[in-house]
């Protein structure tokens, strides 16, 4: 069975510092997304890196892949109030029937304080 | 460009009582449509997947089922609700080109409480 953990769950940081987001996973796969949740919102794709060593950066956000660890990261550079939400880990397997099934990780709620 | 509606966008339904959720894309043929349930503060769990008309991957047994009736339809439904059916039901859809499958796009979504 596929496990995807995040940490931290929850996630507190002043305006103008940065921090990673962890996203470890437990089967070997080749590809993972990232995903945004407001509040009460559905949600909204950020990144797929699909290969080891791949780095995908839009604004603050900069996403990771290695492979080999199994492991993904998001970091945020210089954190704005804008980015509080919640961030979605997500593996993607092959269904063996023309789909992809993605496991997600439990989230990591980021609370940015003025 | 494509489009993911889901309706309707608030439910509130006794125990014992049937359900029917109902998810359409438009601008793309033959996607891969999914429905998935996120619990309160938990994480999204993958319910139902479809590669096409009438062809549909069940994930977890419980007393929900999903129909697809045409290409873009994507249908929901349990003939009687449980409190712990109570969630948002997220429907995403994904390019289908054999292997190499897209990154899921989300619907708005339908929170559902049972009572």
């Amino acid at each position: 069975e596929l496990k995807v953990e995040q940490n931290p769950l929850f996630l507190s940081m002043q305006e103008g510092k940065n921090y990673t987001i962890y996203c470890n996973y437990s089967t070997t796969s080749d590809r993972l997304y990232w995903y945004r949740q407001d509040p009460g919102k559905s949600l909204e794709s950020l990144f797929v890196l699909l290969s080891n060593g791949a780095v995908k950066q839009e604004g603050r956000l900069m996403a990771s892949l290695d492979t080999k660890a199994r492991l993904s990261t998001l970091h945020i550079t210089a954190a704005v109030h804008d980015l509080s939400a919640t961030y979605f880990c997500a593996v993607g397997l092959y269904s063996g029937a023309g789909s992809y099934q993605l496991t997600f990780g439990k989230g990591t709620k980021l609370s940015v304080i003025p | 460009s494509q489009t993911i509606h889901q309706w309707p966008a608030t439910l509130v339904q006794p125990v014992g009582s049937p359900l029917s959720l109902e998810c359409t894309v438009e601008g793309t043929s033959n996607p891969n449509l999914y429905w998935y349930r996120q619990a309160a503060g938990r994480g999204l769990q993958l319910l139902f997947y479809s590669v096409g008309i009438g062809q549909i991957s069940s994930e977890v047994p419980q007393n929900l089922s999903a129909s697809r009736p045409q290409d873009r339809q994507f249908i929901l439904s349990s003939k009687k609700l449980l409190l712990s059916d109570s969630g948002f039901y997220l429907c995403a859809w994904s390019v289908a080109s054999g292997r190499w499958t897209d990154t899921q796009y989300f619907g708005p979504g339908t929170r559902l409480t049972v009572l």
